[in-house]
């Protein structure tokens, strides 16, 4: 399988700053997907972004996609305390019965 | 509020038990789906199922298997615990389709340990 691979493990930031975390991929995909996970809980769906699709907006959150270079990128404006989580990655592989997901990055905001 | 619901948040077994992990969902899913999430290793996915009664092999099935008799339940089972199952057990749903056309809606997790 080919997971996704975020970067940086871990993100430390204060509060009002922002935060951008990167993700790349290996294979060509139908769509790239982020989760939110907060500590011990299920995954929650952030933004799906589509293979022709550049860049998505959602609230506080922007996602490009590049293609070429096979990587995709959240940034999160004006965080918040409450922000902190584990983010991952998911691809859709064209071909591919699954999604796969990344090791995640683990952001800390600090108030 | 749509959910997807797993019975137990923490379950303690011991080596060669057998155990069940339920997931149900209220959304009229297709797809439903179990990983297991380990540090550093991310999700993995161990089977999913794209309707009742069929059931697709992940990329970790092996020592695992799986039911689902109705459309909004699917079952984990583990024949015969071991300490390397000790995990955190996710499960999803999401609508029909290639797995990944799809979100996927998760629930809260069970932490699995086997001593």
């Amino acid at each position: 399988s080919q997971q996704g691979e975020e970067d940086p493990q871990a993100l430390s930031i204060q509060e009002g700053e922002n935060a951008t975390m990167n993700c790349s991929y290996k294979t060509s995909i139908n769509n790239l997907q982020w989760y939110r996970q907060n500590s011990g809980r299920g995954l929650v769906h952030l933004i799906l972004i589509r293979s022709n699709e550049r860049e998505k907006h959602s609230g506080r959150l922007r996602v490009t996609l590049d293609t070429s270079k096979k990587s995709s990128s959240l940034l999160i404006t004006a965080s918040r305390a409450a922000d902190t989580a584990s983010y991952f990655c998911a691809t859709a592989e064209t071909g591919a019965n699954n999604l796969f997901f990344g090791t995640g990055t683990r952001l800390t905001v600090i108030p | 509020d749509v959910k997807v619901t797993q019975s137990s948040r923490y379950l303690v077994k011991r080596t060669g038990e057998k155990v069940f992990l339920e997931c149900v969902q209220d959304m009229d899913h297709e797809n439903m789906f179990w990983y297991r999430q380990d540090p550093g290793l991310g999700l993995r996915l161990i089977y999913f199922s794209y309707d009742v009664k069929m059931k697709e092999k992940g990329d970790i099935p092996e020592g695992y298997s799986v039911s689902r008799e109705k459309k909004e339940r699917f079952s984990l089972i583990l024949e015969s615990a071991s300490t390397n199952q000790t995990s955190m057990y996710l499960c999803a749903s999401s609508h029909g389709g290639a797995p990944g056309a799809n979100v996927l809606t998760f629930g809260a997790g069970s932490r699995l340990t086997v001593l």
